[in-house]
């Protein structure tokens, strides 16, 4: 069964860089997947999709800040440069055919 | 520039019905595959349903056989309609358009509309 795993919270000060994780389940460790910020109060926005290799393909307007990578089941969001406005909580996705499941989430704190 | 503008939510009773509307803009419905998502009050994503390109549908167990999603080519608007609602389809109803390089993967969503099911 395909399902993604999530901390459910991360914290980095102002100005720091921080490294979210998204684990696939057994079997699928080849997946792309995407990664979605929502903002308080706000709707999903989309960051960028990331391939098993770490290659990834950002959403217009998503800053350089932003970055992904991969390792095996592993799927990375990195922030560097920790603003205030990345307060958000922080959503991976993937997709087989005739559905999509997302993980959990992750709620990101700014120190 | 892509645009979607969810709309059509609301207070429906348990066992009601609601058509949820997605106007697009900025391209084609038939062109990508587009879902739809829903959030309950403080919970996570949910996928709920997906329309191809082509027309084929695909829904999550937990609203399949109750919820119908279509889209009017001439009007480029996607649909959901929602039978039998219970309470825990109470959420921000989302949709999402799926990128045609990438698909599966959402790339620009809606506002969200509310819908709420209680007596």
């Amino acid at each position: 069964q395909l399902v993604l795993t999530q901390s459910p919270s991360a914290s980095a000060s102002l100005g720091a860089s921080v490294k979210l994780t998204c684990t696939l389940s057994s079997g699928h460790s080849s997946y792309a997947i995407a990664w979605h910020q929502q903002q308080p109060e706000k709707g999903p926005r989309y960051l960028m999709k990331l391939n098993s290799d770490g290659s990834h393909n950002k959403g217009d307007g998503i800053p350089d800040r932003f970055s992904g990578s991969s390792s095996g089941a592993e799927r990375y969001l990195t922030i560097s440069s920790l603003q205030s406005e990345d307060e958000a909580d922080y959503y991976c996705q993937t997709w087989d055919t005739g559905f999509r499941v997302f993980g959990g989430g992750t709620k990101l704190t700014v120190l | 520039e892509v645009q979607l503008v969810d709309s059509g939510g609301g207070l429906v009773q348990p066992g009601g019905s609601l058509r949820l509307s997605c106007a697009a803009s900025g391209f084609s419905v038939s062109s990508n595959y587009i879902s739809w998502v829903r959030q309950a009050p403080g919970k996570g994503l949910e996928w709920v349903s997906v329309i191809s390109s082509g027309g084929s549908t695909y829904y999550a167990d937990s609203v399949k056989g109750r919820f119908t999603i279509s889209r009017d080519n001439s009007k480029n608007t996607l649909y959901l309609q929602m039978d039998t609602l219970r309470a825990e389809d109470t959420a921000l109803y989302y949709c999402a358009r799926e990128m045609i390089a990438a698909v599966g993967s959402f790339d620009y969503w809606g506002q969200g509309t509310l819908v709420t099911v209680s007596s």
